[in-house]
């Protein structure tokens, strides 16, 4: 079973709609999760951090829910520019153990 | 640019010979991460390095593959013997590691690509 695995999509939706989808994280010692967003033969870059609490950065809103070990992103007011694939990380933190596991990614097209 | 740098971005060589990537991360970043990504996947860990100690190693590093980070700065990632199924985006990450965190960023290179044929 993969640590992180996410509906690949892909989500084809048209501006201004608004997107969501999940990921399923296995490990519930996981301790840190993150979007990462990545863009077609770009590196992945630092979305957001996702709180426990739930947490909103613009027009995006992150939430955590532990108890099923899932984690979800939102995107309101889609753009263009929001075109890209969307990855789940989640980071088990310990004694010598950073290292981030990535989900394969959830594809999101927003046409004109 | 201060961020992470990869050399070569580019990457074609025949099966069973050797190559080495070079990464230099972020100036003050202590920690150095390397990471395989092929089409359709997400980036899977590889190896990291705190300071010019390797920590950790994946099963997926076979001992084809070493890393060096000799004075904690720059790192290097060689591949010996060369196979088609090496053929992936090598990516290299760098962060700031403070023990009282467990919230960090990690800052990605833009990779390079390894096509063997």
């Amino acid at each position: 079973r993969k640590e992180v695995e996410q509906d690949p999509g892909p989500f084809n939706v048209p501006e201004g709609a608004t997107v969501a989808f999940n990921c399923t994280y296995s490990n519930s010692a996981s301790q840190s999760f993150f979007w990462y967003r990545q863009d077609c033969r770009k590196e992945p870059k630092l979305l957001m951090s996702v709180y426990s609490s739930g947490n909103e950065d613009g027009r995006f809103t992150a939430q955590l829910n532990r108890a099923s070990q899932y984690i979800s992103l939102l995107i309101r007011d889609s753009k263009l520019s929001d075109s890209a694939t969307y990855l789940c990380v989640v980071n088990i933190v310990g004694s010598n153990d950073y290292k981030l596991s990535f989900g394969a990614g959830t594809t999101v097209t927003v046409r004109a | 640019d201060t961020g992470v740098s990869q050399d070569p971005r580019h990457k074609i060589t025949k099966r069973g010979q050797n190559v080495t990537f070079r990464c230099d991360p972020i100036s003050e970043h202590n920690r150095l991460y390397w990471y395989r990504q092929t089409l359709g996947q997400g980036p899977e860990f590889l190896t990291y390095f705190q300071n010019e100690a390797q920590l950790e190693k994946s099963r997926l590093l076979s001992d084809r593959f070493s890393a060096e980070r000799p004075k904690g700065s720059f790192s290097t990632l060689e591949i010996q013997r060369t196979e088609q199924g090496d053929s992936a985006m090598y990516l290299c990450a760098s962060s700031l590691q403070d023990p009282r965190d467990t919230d960090y960023e990690q800052y990605f290179g833009p990779g390079t690509r390894l096509t063997v044929t």
